[in-house]
């Protein structure tokens, strides 16, 4: 079956230090990719996307890259801000008719300044 | 665009008695809507999928008839959780797929329910 997996958390960072997030999954065929982050108390928000192989889905200065040949899609930021602290999560689904996500287990970001 | 809400955000009840959550796509229509439960720390885990004018489809360990989904319309469902349990206490969130676009899925802010 599909499956993601993710670095544990808390991860604590000081302001504008370099965020890595690591993913991997693994999966049959293409799946699309996505980085979902959920802030305290609240539902999830997609941050960002890949749907084929070498894509880079950017967002609010977050990046993460399609890797098939490594099964990864590590998201990174160059300079973090204590407003980016919240849960994110690493995701794969399928496009087609039923759009079951699978979801890793996420990872708690805190920026303290 | 692409906005799903919840509601109600938080309903505290006792236990044996039924409680509905509401899930709307406030502005496009929904060929598919789908329901999580949200543990403390924890992922989140797909309970059901609902097609609107069909039958739920529950994932495996889900009782159906605890959690009864109804999907009447293209931008509405509803998890009704019946007979509630203190275990029953969670973050349910639903998410739902735009008509015409298989990638996407656009979530609510989710249901903090407790049961006491």
């Amino acid at each position: 079956g599909n499956s993601v997996t993710q670095m544990e958390g808390p991860v604590t960072l000081s302001e504008e230090a370099f965020l890595t997030i690591n993913c991997t999954y693994t999966a049959t065929g293409y799946p699309s990719l996505f980085w979902y982050v959920q802030y305290p108390g609240e539902g999830l928000q997609l941050l960002l996307k890949a749907t084929k192989a070498d894509d880079k889905g950017s967002n609010k200065g977050f990046e993460a890259t399609y890797r098939k040949e490594t099964t990864s899609f590590h998201l990174e930021k160059g300079s973090v801000q204590v407003s980016d602290s919240a849960v994110y999560f690493c995701a794969l689904s399928y496009s087609g008719g039923y759009q079951k996500v699978t979801f890793g287990i996420g990872t708690k970001l805190q920026v303290i300044p | 665009g692409a906005v799903v809400s919840q509601h109600p955000s938080r309903v505290i009840c006792k236990s044996g008695t039924s409680v509905k959550i509401e899930c709307r796509s406030l502005d496009f229509q929904a060929t598919t809507m789908f329901w999580y439960r949200q543990f403390p720390k924890q992922s989140l885990m797909l309970m059901a999928t609902s097609n609107e004018g069909s039958k739920a489809t529950y994932e495996q360990g889900v009782e159906k008839d605890k959690f009864l989904i109804n999907h009447a319309s293209l931008t509405l469902s509803t998890l009704t959780v019946t007979s509630a349990h203190p275990e029953d206490s969670s973050f349910y969130i639903c998410s739902a797929t735009p008509w015409g676009n298989s990638y996407e899925q656009y979530f609510g802010p989710g249901t903090r329910l407790t049961v006491t």
